[in-house]
């Protein structure tokens, strides 16, 4: 069965970096793209963009170019996501999920909540 | 501010029919039949529930539909039961080539 399993939640710093994790199972990993999503607390879903993962291609939503960084290790049927310098408004849950039919994701991770706090 | 817009909350009671709106524009909504709609309950994933405006996946309760007209889509939940309070998001392709989210409605079952 098809799953995407997250790294676990982070506490970091302002000004740290941190990279998130999602391994992918059950499907060939090239096959799909993958997208990530933010949730800040008690907030609704804002799509940060997408990856490639045949080529490689990150493509990124307005308000995430700059300090996020979307990258694959297709090895181990993973991707990941950076963010560098880190804000205290970057605080949230980030999740990663496929994309099926439509656009629609069909799959998601479980979720890693990043908090920044000095 | 959220590219599309849901109310924030609805409710109903056990066994009645309630309809959750997704307004955009012709650019999302009315440009695209790319309108999927998304359920998450408090501290989990969200779950998708339909995709292509009204499509369901395997496993997803007929007692979920979507419908399309013009720039607004609408998901409608029949027979609500308990289960079924949870916050949903409807979610549209762009003509930007990028997906937009609605602000998330909260569903009360009464």
């Amino acid at each position: 069965q098809v799953q995407l399993v997250q790294s676990g939640s982070e506490l970091k710093k302002p000004g740290a970096s941190v990279k998130v994790s999602c391994k992918a199972s059950g499907y060939t990993f090239t096959s799909y793209a993958m997208n990530w999503v933010r949730q800040a607390p008690g907030q609704g879903l804002e799509w940060m963009g997408w990856i490639n993962t045949n080529t490689g291609n990150p493509t990124y939503a307005q308000g995430f170019t700059g300090r996020f960084v979307f990258s694959l290790d297709t090895s181990v049927s993973t991707a990941y996501l950076q963010i560098s310098s880190l804000k205290a408004e970057d605080t949230a849950v980030y999740y990663c999920a496929r994309v099926g039919v439509g656009r629609s994701f069909d799959y998601w991770g479980q979720g890693t909540l990043v908090t920044v706090s000095s | 501010q959220s590219a599309l817009t849901q109310p924030a909350s609805v409710s109903g009671s056990p066994g009645q029919s309630i309809t959750i709106s997704c307004t955009g524009t012709s650019s999302d909504v009315g440009g695209y039949n790319y309108v999927s709609w998304y359920q998450q309950h408090p501290g989990k994933a969200p779950k998708l529930m339909i995709y292509d405006v009204s499509n369901r996946p395997s496993g997803v309760s007929n007692r979920f539909s979507g419908s399309k007209s013009g720039n607004t889509a609408s998901l409608t939940i029949s027979g609500l039961q308990a289960e079924d309070e949870a916050d949903y998001y409807c979610s549209s392709y762009t003509s930007s080539s990028t997906l937009g989210f609605g602000g998330g409605t909260k569903l009360t079952v009464l």
